[in-house]
């Protein structure tokens, strides 16, 4: 069972364009966290999903960021007309819906590094 | 709302030493707590997690981690510590015990294991 996807690993823009960051999560999960990491702090909630669902985006910025959660297909992190201050590492988790153990623990994956320049 | 407090920015210990890592934590309720672990250029490892029950979890890696409401405190410990273990840790509290995916980070704390 392959762990949680993210790619691409290191995405470079310039200012002004768009970054398409993708999440795959663990076979069975159905529970998307998406998480931004400015450098030397922790790890910062942006937004919950479930499949066609936003449950939970409390720490999303109001403008230029989105994301989803296909029926089929990864979750994907949008960042419009990017900016210097975007540039951080963004992480995806995933926890199973059912079953033993059920949203009690989140699985992160290695992340997707964005530098602005 | 809830917050996560790691005091110590960076520790060095010898490889062999005993370790600390201090977390307090602030929440209303229950709190659900985890520690994690993260290399350079990699995502995150969870060490262990307190939901309830006993106070002393046991983690992975011969890490364990005490929880003291009177305190508000998850520290994480090792009695032994190995090179392979320098490392950022982050202690982290969630609102509830199925949805520990939207947790509270701190700010974590860089170990730096002297040979």
């Amino acid at each position: 069972n392959a762990g949680v996807m993210q790619n691409p690993r290191h995405l470079v823009r310039r200012r002004g364009q768009e970054a398409r960051l993708r999440c795959s999560p663990m076979k069975g999960h159905s529970h998307v966290y998406w998480y931004r990491q400015l450098p030397e702090e922790g790890l910062k909630f942006m937004v919950y999903l479930q499949k066609e669902n936003i449950i939970d985006e409390s720490g999303m910025p109001k403008e230029r960021f989105s994301a989803e959660f296909p029926k089929e297909g990864p979750s994907i992190l949008r960042i419009q007309q990017v900016v210097r201050g975007d540039s951080a590492a963004y992480f995806c988790a995933s926890s199973p819906s059912r079953g033993a153990g059920a949203n009690t623990e989140a699985f992160f994956g290695q992340g997707t590094r964005l530098t602005v320049v | 709302a809830q917050s996560v407090t790691q005091p110590d920015i960076h520790i060095t210990v010898s490889e062999g030493a005993s370790l600390e890592l201090r977390c307090n934590y602030s929440y209303g309720a229950t709190p659900y707590l985890f520690w994690y672990v993260q290399s350079p250029g990699q995502g995150l490892q969870l060490l262990l997690k307190y939901f309830s029950g006993d106070t002393l979890v046991q983690g992975i890696k011969g890490f364990e981690a005490e929880f003291k409401r009177s305190q508000s405190s998850f520290n994480l410990r090792k009695p032994s510590v190995h090179w392979s273990d320098a490392a950022e840790y982050f202690c982290a509290v969630a609102p509830g015990v199925t949805n520990a995916g939207k947790s509270t980070f701190g700010d974590g704390t860089t170990l730096t294991v002297k040979p």
